[in-house]
């Protein structure tokens, strides 16, 4: 099986701008999740789409949105870029995360640099 | 809270000698525990999880952790250490939900 894709692998944006970055779960995989990784803070929890529904949504600002469609792949948008949005944005799939045992499997991220 | 704490985020040890990267969860609820590896540039890869069936949990490249719920801990262990074991790893839980919490990363170089 292919693993979890997001495109584009990098990208560099100016302030103001948006950007969308997109996700490709594992094939029969229904959850998306969504995270930002940067060096001071680490990994903080964007959402969470199941079945093209929210599940759960971390505590960012009304910029952040995100969107699940019927196939399963996500798209994260980001409006109004500021400097401090620059950071790896990762994505990682898993069968349901109502079981006990899923596991987040996670693609290779994006890279989104403000300038 | 329910949170994960990394003890030390950035560990050093000489090749060949014992990895031990340490991980506390804080909960009065059992959670289901997970190590991931980071390498530069790359997404977070799936080491090994806990999931009540066996405190001692083997994973993958020698990697194995302890299940403590005494000490509410989940440590990384490997007995001799490579040089392709530098990178970043990240402890994680999951409680019944599906919210998954990620300590804040610990560095790991291995000095030839």
């Amino acid at each position: 099986k292919a693993g979890v894709t997001q495109t584009p692998r990098y990208l560099i944006k100016t302030r103001g701008q948006q950007v969308t970055l997109s996700c490709s779960p594992i094939s029969g995989h229904r959850s998306v999740s969504w995270y930002q990784q940067t060096p001071g803070q680490g990994l903080q929890f964007l959402f969470e789409y199941f079945s093209e529904t929210q599940r759960n949504k971390g505590n960012f600002p009304g910029r952040f949105s995100g969107r699940q469609f019927s196939n399963s792949r996500s798209e994260m948008n980001v409006s109004t870029l500021e400097l401090g949005d620059s950071a790896l944005y990762l994505c990682a799939s898993s069968l349901e995360v109502t079981s006990s045992t899923d596991t987040q499997y996670f693609g290779p991220g994006t890279r989104l640099t403000v300038l | 809270a329910q949170s994960v704490t990394q003890l030390g985020s950035h560990v050093s040890v000489s090749e060949g000698a014992l990895v031990l990267l340490r991980c506390n969860y804080s909960s009065s609820v059992p959670p289901y525990l997970f190590w991931y590896v980071q390498y530069p540039n790359q997404g977070l890869q799936l080491l090994l999880k806990y999931t009540s069936a066996a405190t001692l949990v083997k994973g993958i490249n020698g990697f194995e952790a302890e299940f403590k719920k005494s000490e509410t801990s989940f440590h990384l262990t490997k007995p001799s250490a490579h040089m392709s074991d530098a990178a970043e790893y990240f402890c994680a839980v999951r409680y019944t939900g599906n919210q998954f919490y990620f300590g804040t990363g610990t560095s790991l170089t291995v000095i030839p």
